[in-house]
């Protein structure tokens, strides 16, 4: 069974707007989250993390959100760039775990 | 600075071939694993190692051995391999586990089995 589901496979939006991308999950124990970005030929790199004792953090035009009680979060991009075009991992871990699940991923375009 | 090198980044291999794809990282990090990316899959961890002599297993270790006998390298053998093991093989590290920090990543491993 998915733990880490991302719903979405793509999602395509203007050069400008603002890009969300969701992420669910199932486990209740997991309290660290990261979002990765990944670009064709390349490994995934990390973009952005968020411990559950938090509900937002931020770094620069990347946000994520976190809703405990829906076990959901989600990732916002503004404004989004043509260069943000890439497939979107959530993942998410729990504490002494030492193991990192994966969701399937969201392909994002942006178009100029 | 390299960070996580992989090496070869292609490869194909015969049904019933043994094979070992290598990892590694001048990070000094302690923390390394290996993943398999599938279509529509997402990232499927196979085998961690939270030090050097200690590994331990993942969500789809079968067909899969490591060893760390140093901080710096993974590798990751296929012992027999089979077409259902063709996918992308991505090792990653960290300074210390996977639980506040995020992993480096290296560029993959694409494996064909026929």
């Amino acid at each position: 069974d998915q733990q880490v589901k991302q719903n979405s496979p793509s999602l395509s939006v203007q050069e400008g707007r603002i890009s969300i991308l969701n992420c669910d999950y199932t486990n209740s124990m997991f309290d660290y989250f990261l979002w990765y970005k990944k670009y064709p030929a390349e490994g995934p790199t990390f973009l952005i993390s968020i411990s559950s004792i938090k509900d937002k953090n931020e770094d620069g035009r990347f946000t994520v959100f976190l809703n405990k009680s829906a076990k959901h979060l989600s990732l916002h991009i503004v404004p989004s760039q043509p260069g943000d075009s890439a497939v979107y991992f959530c993942a998410a871990t729990q504490g002494g775990s030492e193991k990192l699940v994966f969701g399937k991923g969201t392909k994002l375009t942006v178009n100029p | 600075n390299a960070g996580v090198t992989q090496t070869p980044k292609f490869q194909v291999l015969k049904t019933g071939q043994s094979m070992t794809l290598q990892c590694a990282q001048d990070m000094n990090h302690e923390y390394m694993s290996w993943y398999r990316q599938d279509p529509g899959m997402g990232l499927r961890l196979i085998h961690y190692s939270v030090g050097a002599g200690i590994t331990d297993q993942g969500e789809v270790p079968n067909g899969y051995n490591v060893s760390r006998s140093t901080t710096e390298d993974f590798p990751l053998r296929l012992l027999s391999a089979a077409p259902s093991q063709t996918s992308v093989y991505f090792c990653a590290s960290s300074q210390s586990g996977v639980g506040n920090q995020p992993q480096h990543f290296g560029d993959g491993t694409r494996l064909s089995i026929l």
